[in-house]
């Protein structure tokens, strides 16, 4: 079957701009979360959206946002980028009330901002 | 979640047994031992989880100590792919009711040598 899909594996912006970030889950997973991951503070926990509502936000500014569709595809927004928002950004989807396994995690979009 | 500690890296000769260490003194009854990995620029891959018993799939073994204090992921004929980071996790387990978030420490660097 199909993985996570994230779209696009790379984008450069400007800083002060905005970004759109999309996540596919697998099909039939409706808990998706994202994930930042920089080489100074490592993996840290963004959001986690479960039938289209935000279930647990880890401890990022307000620039941070996002959502999650009725289809279960979920997209998070940056406004006003910073250079230190260039990270990969990670996607993971999981099964409500499936095996204790977790996640699947897509393979990221590399934001940079310059 | 319990805190864990892991070595910073560690070295394995192809073909050799990988033995990965975890300390989660502080673990509670009702804690999961998780293993992921994640091989450069991609997302974590689940690698295998356990309560008390051991755990074997097709990728790796999984011990836990009787008084499961600590563990070992042991991947039982390294290849030159298994080259990455490993991340021991512990935390209860996944349910429909619960946060779907993962604490990710600084891991283990494996490298797997010709």
């Amino acid at each position: 079957k199909a993985g996570v899909t994230q779209t696009p594996r790379y984008l450069i912006k400007t800083r002060g701009q905005q970004v759109t970030l999309s996540c596919s889950p697998i099909s039939g997973h409706r808990s998706v979360s994202w994930y930042q991951q920089t080489p100074g503070q490592g993996l840290q926990f963004l959001f986690e959206y479960f039938s289209e509502t935000q279930r647990n936000k880890g401890n990022f500014p307000g620039r941070f946002s996002g959502r999650q569709f009725s289809n279960s595809r979920s997209e998070m927004n940056v406004s006003t980028l910073e250079l230190g928002d260039s990270a990969l950004y990670l996607c993971a989807s999981s099964l409500f009330g499936g095996p204790n396994y977790g996640y699947t995690f897509g393979s990221g979009t590399r934001l940079t901002v310059v | 979640d319990a805190k864990t500690t892991q070595p910073t890296s560690m070295d394995c000769a192809e073909g050799r047994a990988a033995n990965l260490p975890c300390n989660h003194s502080t673990i509670s009854g009702n804690e999961y031992v998780y293993w992921y990995r994640q091989i450069h620029s991609q997302g974590p891959q689940y690698i295998i989880h356990g309560l008390k018993n051991n755990e074997t799939n097709e990728m790796a073994s999984l011990i836990i100590t009787e008084d499961r204090k600590s563990s070992t992921l042991i991947l039982p004929h390294a290849t030159l792919r298994d080259t990455a980071v490993y991340y021991c996790i512990v935390r209860v387990p996944f349910s429909g009711a619960g946060s779907y978030q993962l604490t990710f420490g600084k891991g283990t660097k494996l490298s797997v040598i010709p």
